[in-house]
């Protein structure tokens, strides 16, 4: 079993739907990142998160610690969030442990 | 600030020659890491530093993979010799690490390298 569990996988919308994103995972963390993968490969930055809620701008981050989940929501989503999105845990210091991503699409 | 720097962005190679891959890191950051994606394994940690030390390189597949930090301004991974298995998105990315926890990871835009 991974350390970190993303669903779903896949994941298609119309413009304008609320997304959810869920990530689970099973070690002990000292934080969790939210990463978003652009089709043409780049990687970035959303969240870093080790409790309770952040927002930028349409994207909200969620972490229940004693649960071990956490969620990424996109508000009024846009074609141009379409991108694969994947969690990541901190452990041990600096080194993070991914989820397998999620892909979304989001059709005008 | 022009961002981590990874160098060359495509390589295509042969089995059994050398590949280095290159990052310059941000400017400032002390922690720099190599990461390595497949479809297959998705993103997986090779190897950090911390300060120029290497921190964990329980993530370097085998003994054909190894990596430098000579400065604060450069690392490089060679693979040697390279196999076709090796064929995947290389990462660098750096982060400033230290006692206020901000861990925010820059990413480089990634070296695609093929082994043929």
């Amino acid at each position: 079993k991974n350390e970190v569990e993303q669903s779903p996988q896949n994941l298609t919308a119309q413009e304008g739907e609320f997304i959810t994103i869920n990530c689970s995972y099973s070690v002990g963390i000292s934080a969790l990142h939210w990463l978003q993968q652009h089709p043409g490969g780049g990687i970035v930055s959303l969240f870093m998160l080790s409790s309770g809620k952040k927002k930028h701008g349409r994207l909200i981050a969620t972490i229940n610690i004693q649960e071990k989940h956490s969620s990424l929501h996109i508000t009024a989503s846009h074609p141009r969030d379409s991108a694969v999105y994947i969690c990541a845990v901190e452990v041990d210091a600096d080194k993070l442990i991914f989820g397998t991503g999620t892909r979304l699409q989001v059709f005008p | 600030d022009a961002g981590v720097i990874q160098s060359p962005r495509h390589e295509v190679t042969e089995m059994g020659q050398e590949v280095t891959l290159r990052c310059k890191p941000i400017s400032g950051h002390n922690s720099l890491f190599w990461y390595r994606q497949t479809m297959m394994r998705g993103l997986e940690l090779l190897i950090y530093f911390n300060n120029n030390v290497p921190i964990d390189d329980s993530g370097m597949p085998e003994d054909r993979f190894s990596a430098k930090m000579p400065n604060a301004s450069f690392s490089t991974l060679k693979i040697q010799p390279s196999e076709p298995r090796d064929s995947a998105v290389y990462f660098c990315a750096s982060s400033r690490t230290g006692t206020t926890k901000n861990n925010e990871q820059f990413f480089g835009p990634g070296t695609r390298l093929t082994v043929l």
